[in-house]
Formats: C-alpha cells, sequence, structure tokens
C-alpha cells in the first residue's frame, strides 16, 4: 500500500501567490515525522520542514508553513509569495516505527511558477 | 561545514560493467543512507549503514548491489554488472542520529545511465 499520496503530478502558480501542495500518509503508527523536500532542476534534494505527529503546532520555515490535519492524515506544504526560484518538484516524506530511519516518498509535485 | 558530497555526479557505464557510487556523509554524521529514484518516481530507501555495519538492506536488491561504510573513507555502493534498468539517479543521505526530528540531509545524488 502507498504510504505518501501526492495526487498533483503538476501545479502553476503566478508569482507572488501562494500555492498548496497536497499530501496525504498512510500509518498506523502513532509517532510519526514527515517531511517535505524540494529538487529543483539541478537535482539535488534540498529539506525544506519537519512536522512531528504529537507536535501541536504546525511546522514553519519563513515562506513555508506545514497544515497538518492528523485526522485526515494529511500534511499539506503551504509555500507563500511565491518566487520563479521555487519552481521544482517537490517531495512528500515520511518516517515511522520501527525503522524509523526509513523515509517514505510520495512521486512528488512539480511547480511552475510564472513571472 | 560542507554538506554531504557525493560523486561522480554522473556515470555512464555499459551492461555488464561495474558502477562504482562514492558519499562522503557530512561531518559529524556518522548514519549513511542510499536511496534510489527512477525517472519520474520518489526515492526509495535502498540501505542503512552506520561506521563497519550494515544496519537495514532490505531495499536492495540481493543481486548485484552491495553497500559498505569503512571505518576510514566514504561510503560505496556497489553495482556489478550494470543492466539498463538500474539507470537512475542514486542519491544519499546522512544525519547524526536516528531520531525521529533529525533531518536526513542528502547529497547532490549520482545519475548513472547504463548503455
Amino acid at each position: 500500500a502507498q504510504k505518501i499520496t501526492q495526487t498533483q503530478p503538476g501545479m502553476f502558480v503566478q508569482e507572488k501567490e501562494a500555492v498548496t501542495l497536497d499530501c496525504t500518509y498512510d500509518t498506523s503508527d502513532p509517532s510519526y515525522g514527515l517531511f517535505w523536500y524540494k529538487q529543483p532542476s539541478s537535482g539535488e534534494m534540498i529539506f525544506l520542514i519537519y512536522q512531528g505527529s504529537y507536535d501541536q503546532q504546525n511546522a514553519t520555515e519563513g515562506r513555508y508553513s506545514l497544515n497538518f490535519q492528523k485526522a485526515r492524515k494529511s500534511a499539506n506544504l503551504v509555500i507563500s509569495a511565491s518566487q520563479l526560484g521555487d519552481s521544482a518538484m517537490y517531495f512528500c516524506a515520511m518516517r515511522e516505527v520501527p525503522n524509523d530511519y526509513k523515509l517514505s516518498f510520495g512521486a512528488g509535485t512539480t511547480v511552475t511558477v510564472r513571472a | 561545514n560542507a554538506g554531504v558530497m557525493q560523486n561522480p555526479r554522473h556515470l555512464v557505464r555499459r551492461r555488464g560493467q561495474e558502477a562504482r557510487l562514492r558519499c562522503s556523509p557530512m561531518k559529524g554524521h556518522s548514519h549513511v543512507y542510499w536511496y534510489r529514484q527512477l525517472p519520474e518516481e520518489g526515492l526509495k530507501f535502498m540501505v542503512y549503514l552506520q561506521k563497519e555495519n550494515i544496519i537495514d538492506e532490505s531495499g536492495m536488491p540481493k543481486e548485484r548491489f552491495s553497500a559498505e561504510f569503512p571505518k576510514e573513507g566514504p561510503s560505496i555502493l556497489r553495482i556489478q554488472q550494470v543492466v539498463r534498468g538500474d539507470s537512475a539517479a542514486y542519491f544519499c543521505a546522512s544525519s547524526p542520529n536516528t531520531l525521529r526530528r533529525e533531518t536526513q540531509y542528502f547529497g547532490p545524488g549520482t545519475r548513472l545511465l547504463v548503455l
């Protein structure tokens, strides 16, 4: 069964607008961690933001925020004030016990920011 | 503080040859993970190593693939007798420990092309 589902293969957003990338996950473990990574066209994987399952508040890192809805098992990434440099592939990932060193990734969402 | 380093960045091999991919973790990181990314897909876990120990190789094909992380030197992912299906991006990540909140930092990846 797919642990991480990203249903949006591609999205377009206007520069300076906000964009929400969907991520739903599947786990029976009460303790887990959720991550978002950015992969620009150059190919490297850049860590963006982390949310723990017991964290009381939604994580934020600069223009990135995570809309964590535990009951719905969703962890959507919100990028505010989009910039041209935000054009990239974005991956949602999860770690769970046991073997909580192992990241499970979704298929990714391509974001293209238009000027 | 240098990030995770991988070399080569691009590697071309003919079917039947061997591919050796190297990964130097971030300074102070003793945990190394290898992931594979097939075209148009998310990353898939292959193997988790600590110095001189393979902790989990459940994601690595049983044949032709091996990994090591010696006491001195980089971690090596070795693929013997490569086939076209091995063409992919191979990412190495490292972390200082395996606490759930701890982020895995990725290297730039090695793009392997098998002709």
